[in-house]
């Protein structure tokens, strides 16, 4: 696809229960960020990688939240034990790495996640 | 940690307007983004701003970088509706890759 593709659009799920989130990036685009946006707020960062690494997770809230990203290009980002506190829209987005450029973040639609 | 400020919160104006909004940082930045939301949807990057003193414009839209480096503003000229939406300003330091966005200004366009 020409842009980030995030699925699924939309997650309600129960206090307690463990969420896998699917992000897609621009294809080529090597760096590929996590924020989560409540409502009324800015995007608030969660975590960077660059290729297959995380290169910065200083934004995960604690150790119930964790990402992947094994092959460089899909990413998948895991919370356990949902706490309703965790309800917000995930965004991912990705941007080239090739001077100013990783300045430019493409983002996707977001997955809006609600816990009960 | 490091806040920005955006304001106004939130403006109502008439077609055809000129919109002005700012954003204010407690930190000096080397990098200003300023993107646009509508609802249900991810940001749309609209201007990248990498000097202090920067003036670059996109079609309607101006934006500049502040010389102090902690602040940017965003114009936008002869507003139509669909420039409703939210702005945000993003802001990235020498620190590292991340950046801290805004609150957002929320723009509605009267007809």
């Amino acid at each position: 696809g020409a842009g980030v593709s995030q699925t699924p659009s939309n997650k309600v799920t129960e206090k307690g229960k463990y969420v896998e989130l699917r992000c897609d990036p621009i294809s080529g685009h090597t760096a590929l960020y996590w924020y989560r946006q409540s409502l009324g707020q800015g995007p608030e960062f969660l975590i960077y990688f660059q290729g297959t690494g995380a290169a910065d997770d200083s934004g995960l809230p604690n150790d119930r939240f964790f990402a992947v990203r094994p092959e460089g290009s899909v990413s998948t980002l895991k919370i356990q034990r949902t706490e309703r506190g965790d309800s917000a829209v995930y965004l991912c987005a990705s941007s080239l790495m090739e001077g100013q450029h990783y300045n430019e973040q493409f983002f996707g639609p977001g997955t809006r996640l609600t816990v009960l | 940690g490091q806040q920005l400020n955006q304001s106004p919160q939130s403006m109502f104006i008439q077609e055809g307007e000129d919109v002005s909004m700012n954003c204010t940082s407690s930190s000096i930045f080397n990098t200003w983004l300023w993107y646009k939301q509508e609802p249900g949807e991810g940001p749309v990057l609209l201007i990248a701003l990498y000097k202090a003193g920067e003036l670059t414009s996109n079609g309607r839209l101006t934006a500049q970088f502040g010389i102090t480096r902690k602040d940017s503003f965003l114009n936008i000229s002869a507003s139509i509706p669909s420039d409703v939406g939210i702005y945000f300003c993003a802001g990235r330091g020498n620190y590292g890759q991340n950046f801290v966005f805004g609150p957002g200004t929320r723009l509605s366009v009267l007809p």
